[in-house]
C-alpha cells in the first residue's frame, strides 16, 4: 500500500531560524510527484513546493526547499529564515504519474514559530 | 478569479437530518474530489470524479454520496449524518490528475453533527 508518513506531529522553531520537516513514503512506483501543502489557521490549503521523482535536482521556492532522496523514499521540507507567517499545518503528499484517482496525504506536521 | 467555492463554511446539524455541502469551480477542471480532515489522521479522500457523470469511491466513502451532473459542480451529500461524520471537509479540483498540476482547494466546511 502506498503511504505517506510524517513522523513529527508538532515542531517549533525560533523566528529567523531554519527548520526541517520530515516526510517518508512507501511506494513501488518509479515515476511520481511529491508535494508539500501548507494550511494556515485560515484553513486554506496552499501549495508550497512540488518535486518530480525523475528529477535529481531538489526543488526550491524562495525560502522553501526540499531534500529529495529517492532511494530512501524521503522528501523533507526545509524552511529558511522562518517567519511568523510560516506557522501552519504542513502536509506532505504523493501521487503516481499517469494515475488520475488520488493524491495521498500524510497526517501533517504542525509548525509553531516562536518570536 | 480562479477558485473553488465551497458552502457553507460552518454547519451544525442533528443526527439523521440530510444535508448537502456544495462545491463549484470556475476553471473548467475535469478532476474534483472531496476530503475530510480529522486531527491526527490528515486528509482522507471520500469520493472523486474524473469528469461529468464519472465518480468513484475514495478511502472513506461510507455514509456519503456525490454527483457530477455538471462539470463545475460536485456536491457532497450526507443522507443521514451521524456524529462520527463531524469533521472538516474540503473540496478540491484540478485540470486533470495526469501531470503535476496542483490541487485547488475550497475554504473548507466545518461540520458538527449532534
Amino acid at each position: 500500500a502506498q503511504t505517506v508518513t510524517q513522523s513529527q506531529p508538532e515542531m517549533s522553531v525560533q523566528e529567523a531560524e531554519t527548520v526541517t520537516l520530515s516526510c517518508t513514503y512507501d511506494t513501488s512506483e518509479s515515476d511520481y510527484y511529491l508535494f508539500w501543502y501548507k494550511q494556515p489557521p485560515s484553513r486554506q490549503m496552499i501549495l508550497v513546493i512540488r518535486q518530480e521523482a525523475y528529477k535529481q535536482q531538489n526543488a526550491t521556492e524562495n525560502r522553501f526547499s526540499v531534500n529529495f532522496q529517492k532511494a530512501a523514499k524521503s522528501f523533507s521540507l526545509k524552511i529558511s529564515d522562518s517567519q511568523l507567517g510560516d506557522a501552519a499545518m504542513y502536509f506532505c503528499a504523493y501521487r503516481v504519474r499517469g494515475r488520475d484517482d488520488k493524491i495521498i496525504f500524510g497526517k501533517g506536521t504542525r509548525l509553531h514559530i516562536l518570536p | 478569479e480562479a477558485q473553488v467555492t465551497q458552502n457553507p463554511r460552518y454547519l451544525i446539524t442533528v443526527t439523521g437530518k440530510k444535508l448537502t455541502v456544495t462545491c463549484s469551480q470556475n476553471m473548467n477542471h475535469e478532476y474534483m474530489s472531496w476530503y475530510r480532515q480529522d486531527p491526527g489522521l490528515g486528509l482522507r479522500q471520500i469520493y472523486y470524479s474524473m469528469n461529468v457523470e464519472v465518480t468513484d469511491k475514495g478511502d472513506v466513502p461510507e455514509g456519503y454520496k456525490v454527483s457530477r451532473k455538471e462539470k463545475r459542480n460536485f456536491p457532497l451529500i450526507l443522507e443521514s449524518p451521524s456524529p462520527n461524520q463531524t469533521s472538516l471537509y474540503f473540496c478540491a479540483s484540478s485540470l486533470t490528475l495526469q501531470g503535476w498540476e496542483k490541487l485547488f482547494f475550497g475554504s473548507g466546511t466545518q461540520l458538527s453533527v449532534l
